[in-house]
């Protein structure tokens, strides 16, 4: 059964302390990790896709990597509006479709 | 460009009561998506459109919600009756295809009472 896992399920930060978030995932042909951050009361929005091990993007203090068992979200010199809860995704398997992990809760206080 | 547009964004009812909510979706994108989200949790999907045919509804409770996108574009889910357990964040997502990447909209959070 396709699976996503996410650690930790919160994590409290200072500002310009870095740190990182862990996404475990099981799934049969993967055809795509996704992260997407989400603000309370809002929708997620998409940060990155990644399609294969060894593959890394970046965007501002955000950086996403993969390896074929985990992906991780390395944050760097956080601010306190990078609080959010950051979403991990796995497209693959027989349908084909989005699972979610269950998110990680990200406070950065000033 | 102009993003998901849900409404409403807060809908507060009594159970047993219908309910219903409406999605527009990204210009261009042919492929539509309603996905639940309880707290605390991440979004799980309930139904896919292929531009109007629905290609995937296997996690739609089909006794209580339906759904339906009748000329391609914007859709509508609706519940009835509403059961407490309902009471979720329903989010709409679109994208170019199904390979492309899935844009959300703001949601709306229904309270069953």
């Amino acid at each position: 059964e396709d699976q996503v896992t996410q650690s930790p399920e919160a994590l409290r930060l200072q500002e310009g302390e870095s740190s990182s978030l862990n996404c475990s995932y099981t799934v049969s042909g993967l055809r795509g990790l996704f992260w997407y951050r989400q603000d309370p009361g809002k929708g997620p929005e998409f940060l990155f896709t990644l399609y294969s091990a060894g593959e890394e993007k970046e965007k501002e203090r955000l950086k996403a990597t993969l390896t074929k068992k985990e992906s991780f979200l390395h944050i760097t010199a956080p601010k306190p509006e990078d609080s959010a809860t950051y979403l991990c995704a796995v497209r693959g398997g027989a349908t084909n479709k989005l699972i979610f992990g269950t998110g990680t809760l990200l406070a950065v206080q000033p | 460009e102009a993003g998901v547009v849900q409404s409403p964004r807060y809908k507060i009812i009594e159970k047993k009561q219908p309910v219903a909510f409406w999605c527009n979706p990204i210009s261009g994108h042919n492929t539509l998506y309603w996905y639940r989200q309880n707290l605390g949790q991440g979004p799980e999907l309930l139904i896919r459109y292929e531009n109007e045919e629905a290609v995937d509804d296997s996690q739609l409770p089909k006794d209580r919600f339906s759904a339906e996108r009748l000329k391609g574009v914007d859709s509508t889910l609706k519940i009835q009756p509403a059961e407490l357990g309902d009471s979720a964040v329903y989010l709409c997502a679109s994208s170019l295809g199904q390979k492309e990447t899935q844009y959300f909209g703001p949601g709306t959070r229904l309270l069953v009472l």
